[in-house]
């Protein structure tokens, strides 16, 4: 079973410009959560998609928008780009929005801001 | 958001048994304890979760205090591919998993 794919894996962009990242998830999986990782401050979660709607969402500026499909695939955009977006953003997918499932983690997408 | 307290990094050798602690005073009755690593250079990976009895699986085991306010991560005989920072994360909102700064393992050989 293929795992969870975030495309692309790396992009660099100019401040100013506006981005989208994609997410494949496994298969069967309705639920897509956003993170952003950066050295400074760690792990963050950005929201989650379920069945095409927002269910949660993180405490970033509203810059940070996503989406999810009817095939479960979400995107996450972030307009007008600020060096201090450049992180890893990774995606994860869920069977269920349950705390009791496991999530499935992307090898993320490496943006660079410049 | 549920806070966790574990090591900043433990030191193991390989072939012996490492047990990351992780203090979680605050739980709540209905949060689930999960446990989730990330190896360099990749996403993290699911390892275990629980929410009142010791679990295992393939991966690891996990020891849950009767007061549910302390859990312990095993790794049974630690690798060198074990290598990677461990999260301790409690679990009360869906998806929402809310990272701290996780215990680096070292593994020496």
């Amino acid at each position: 079973k293929a795992g969870v794919t975030q495309t692309p894996r790396y992009l660099i962009k100019t401040r100013g410009q506006q981005v989208t990242l994609s997410c494949s998830p496994i298969s069967g999986h309705r639920s897509v959560s956003w993170y952003q990782q950066t050295p400074g401050q760690g792990l963050q979660f950005l929201f989650e998609y379920f069945s095409e709607t927002q269910r949660n969402k993180g405490n970033f500026p509203g810059r940070f928008s996503g989406r999810q499909f009817s095939n479960s695939r979400s995107e996450m955009n972030v307009s007008t780009l600020e060096l201090g977006d450049s992180a890893l953003y990774l995606c994860a997918s869920s069977w269920g929005s349950s705390v009791n499932t496991e999530a499935f983690f992307g090898q993320g997408t490496r943006l660079t801001v410049v | 958001d549920a806070k966790t307290t574990q090591p900043n990094s433990m030191e193991s050798n390989e072939e012996e048994p490492v047990h990351l602690p992780c203090n979680h005073s605050a739980i709540s009755g209905t949060d689930y304890i999960h446990w989730y690593r990330q190896l360099p250079s990749q996403g993290p990976e699911y390892v275990i979760h629980g929410l009142t009895s010791n679990v295992n699986n393939r991966m690891a085991s996990l020891a849950i205090a009767e007061d549910r306010k302390s859990s312990t991560l095993i790794l049974h005989r630690a690798t060198l591919r074990d290598a990677a920072v461990y999260y301790c994360i409690l679990r009360r909102d869906g998806n929402k998993l809310v990272f701290g700064a996780g215990t680096i393992l070292r593994v020496k050989s």
